[in-house]
């Protein structure tokens, strides 16, 4: 597809349960970023990955979190043990490599609610 | 390490009123500077981004920003404000090396009084 693609788009899970929410990125896009969008929170950085650098995973709010990405193209964001604290609109976001000054160009999200 | 702070979650004004979003940075690096807007039921689009060239940025839909070093802001602004400007506005700052992740702050929703 032409643009950034998550699934699924809504997600309804148990707490304690694994959840596993995928990104396409834009092909040829080597920078890809997941954002966590909660209410009154803005976004919320988790994790960057850029080409074949070691991926910058400060933002990732506990070890129930992890996040990798295949052949440089998928992503895959994994929560362990989800918890009610969990829910919320998760974005993944990709851009050109070197372009750091670029746009980014946001997926539709993944909505997750912890039940 | 680079930070924003969104002054105001909520900004509300009448129609044809001068819009002012206000966003101000901590950047331990030259920053490059970023806002993206929100539709309501839509992702996140580029409005416009500041690069270390001309320090006011024109972007679409008739906003505009600029860059002040001296009070580490970027403010956005649009003269007269429309019905469909109402939306949420992201400020975001990243430092120039591509190793630098883009973080963005907490959003400033706009409502357009008729």
């Amino acid at each position: 597809g032409a643009g950034v693609s998550q699934s699924p788009s809504n997600k309804v899970t148990e707490k304690g349960k694994d959840v596993e929410l995928r990104c396409d990125p834009i092909s040829g896009h080597t920078a890809l970023y997941w954002y966590r969008q909660s209410l009154g929170q803005g976004l919320e950085f988790l994790i960057y990955f850029q080409g074949n650098s070691a991926p910058d995973k400060s933002g990732l709010p506990s070890d129930r979190f992890s996040a990798e990405r295949t052949g440089g193209s998928v992503s895959t964001l994994t929560i362990q043990r989800t918890q009610q604290e969990d829910s919320a609109v998760y974005l993944c976001a990709s851009s050109l490599a070197r372009e750091v000054t670029g746009e980014l160009f946001f997926g539709e999200g993944s909505r997750l609610t912890v039940l | 390490a680079q930070s924003v702070t969104q002054l105001g979650s909520h900004v509300s004004v009448s129609e044809g009123a001068l819009v002012l979003l206000r966003c101000n940075y901590s950047s331990s690096v030259p920053p490059y500077l970023f806002w993206y807007v929100q539709y309501p039921n839509q992702g996140l689009q580029l409005l416009l981004k500041y690069t270390s060239a001309a320090t006011l940025v024109k972007g679409i839909n008739g906003f505009e920003a600029e860059f002040k070093k001296s009070e580490t802001s970027f403010h956005l602004t649009k003269p007269s404000a429309h019905m469909s400007d109402a939306a949420e506005y992201f400020c975001a700052v990243s430092g120039y090396s591509s190793a630098s992740k883009i973080i963005f702050g907490s959003g400033t929703r706009l409502s357009i009084r008729p």
